[in-house]
């Protein structure tokens, strides 16, 4: 999706390992965003970053870190993997926190076993 | 109970027909409502967006917001093969909390047939 990218597109883990997960905008919007969807869940915020410089849990935070390194990237860090956070991760932004029209990535897809 | 409730589906309907897809909330405060598309393995993608209660149309797809009976639908006319995706509901509130966070329905899984 034009404007959000996402590294890696795909990962397996084993449980306990830790990763991070990248998110870069060339879009210059203020809110950036992680969500992960699960089969018959929808999409699920973990965390959020209204600007740069800030980030506020959402709806799942546990088990996940993030942090707003720029305005330009934003990245989710699973410190130790466990099976429940099989899912895929997706990456969003919005020119403003509150403003509509939200720009996703194209996803991580994330197993862990 | 979730905030937004969204039939999953699965919908398979035939070329052409109209499409109807549904979802029903319970926080008053939803202002701002959405419908994205979601091809297989890509991310979703707004495909329409409205304020309040109403109507608002852009060629083949109709929203519809009824914040009385906090429903909203979205109905595609002469649907195409093209359709087929995941589409899902989401919602945002004026203020307070939840401010700027949107909340999705689970999604329904849409097949148009040739």
């Amino acid at each position: 999706n034009a404007g959000v990218t996402q590294t890696p597109k795909f990962q397996v883990l084993k449980t306990g390992q830790s990763m991070t997960l990248q998110c870069a905008q060339d879009m210059n919007h203020n809110s950036m965003y992680w969500y992960r969807q699960d089969p018959g869940m929808g999409l699920r915020l973990i965390y959020y970053s209204a600007s740069e410089g800030t980030t506020d849990k959402g709806e799942v935070p546990n088990g996940y870190n993030v942090s707003r390194l720029n305005k330009r990237e934003f990245s989710l860090r699973l410190e130790s993997a466990a099976p429940s956070q099989t899912s895929v991760y997706f990456c969003a932004i919005s020119e403003f926190t509150g403003g509509y029209g939200y720009t996703f990535g194209s996803g991580t897809r994330l197993t862990v076993v | 109970q979730k905030e937004v409730e969204q039939d999953p589906g699965p919908l398979s309907v035939p070329e052409g027909a109209i499409v109807s897809l549904n979802c029903t909330y319970s926080n008053s405060a939803f202002q701002y409502f959405m419908w994205y598309r979601q091809y297989s393995r890509k991310g979703p993608e707004l495909l329409m967006y409205t304020y309040s209660s109403g109507n608002k149309e852009d060629g083949r797809f109709t929203a519809q917001v009824d914040k009385s009976s906090k429903y909203i639908s979205l109905f595609i006319r002469d649907s195409q093969p093209s359709d087929s995706a995941t589409y899902l509901c989401a919602m945002i509130p004026a203020g307070g909390t939840s401010y700027g966070k949107l909340t999705f329905g689970q999604g329904t899984i849409l097949t148009v047939h040739p």
